[in-house]
């Protein structure tokens, strides 16, 4: 297993187009979780699904995210009509369940610019 | 709302020293986590601490988890380059919902 995989690394784009990210966990992690990250500040959490069930999803999370876990594997996070603010560093992670929950794997993240 | 607050932000020295970074909150926490993240790469865990009061070493490092379970402290013995990085803490309890809350790091620079 070659750790958690995010694709892209780096994406620049202009403001009002749509984006998406993947996130491939390990094979057998359940839970994955997103994260945003801005330059100087700790992870924010997005949302987090275990298998395909999306259960939990941040109140600061605009109308305009959206994540998918479609077959309980691989992840997207789609940003819709995206604005400058939305420039960050966007993290996946994933974990066991159970007590393992909080023992997250990193991804190296998926860094976006807006225009 | 719980916070978890570290200090100091930013912190570069020497090759050699010792140093010490916290992480402070008014809030209980069932467990603690210490992460480091460098450029470009996402948070790696280091440690985890459950027990008030307990302390854990890795190598050089040297984690504490307060006896109230409201902070935590981690000491670097002769800090070497291969410490420079961002380290974060990271805490959950039943008030988050078990989620992570997370601190905004500490920026350690190691100058050789």
């Amino acid at each position: 297993d070659t750790g958690v995989s995010q694709d892209p690394r780096h994406k620049i784009t202009k403001r009002g187009q749509n984006v998406t990210f993947r996130c491939d966990p390990i094979s057998e992690h359940n839970r994955l979780y997103w994260y945003r990250q801005t330059l100087g500040q700790g992870p924010e959490f997005l949302t987090y699904f275990q298998n395909e069930a999306q259960l939990e999803k941040s109140r600061l999370l605009s109308d305009r995210f959206s994540a998918e876990r479609p077959k309980g594997s691989f992840s997207t996070l789609e940003i819709q009509r995206t604005e400058q603010g939305d420039s960050a560093m966007y993290l996946c992670a994933s974990s066991l369940g159970g007590s393992g929950a909080n023992v997250l794997t990193f991804g190296a993240g998926s860094r976006l610019t807006v225009l | 709302t719980q916070l978890l607050e570290q200090s100091p932000q930013f912190l570069s020295i020497q090759e050699g020293e010792n140093l010490t970074v916290y992480c402070n909150s008014s809030s209980v926490f069932s467990s603690l986590q210490w992460y480091r993240q460098e450029p470009g790469e996402g948070p790696v865990l280091l440690v985890t601490v459950v027990t008030g009061g307990e302390v854990k070493k890795l190598k050089r490092l040297t984690f504490q988890f307060g006896d109230a379970r409201k902070d935590s402290s981690l000491h670097i013995t002769a800090a070497q380059p291969g410490d420079t990085g961002l380290y974060l803490c990271a805490g959950a309890s039943r008030d988050s919902n078990y989620q992570l809350i997370w601190g905004a790091g500490t920026k350690l620079i190691i100058k050789p």
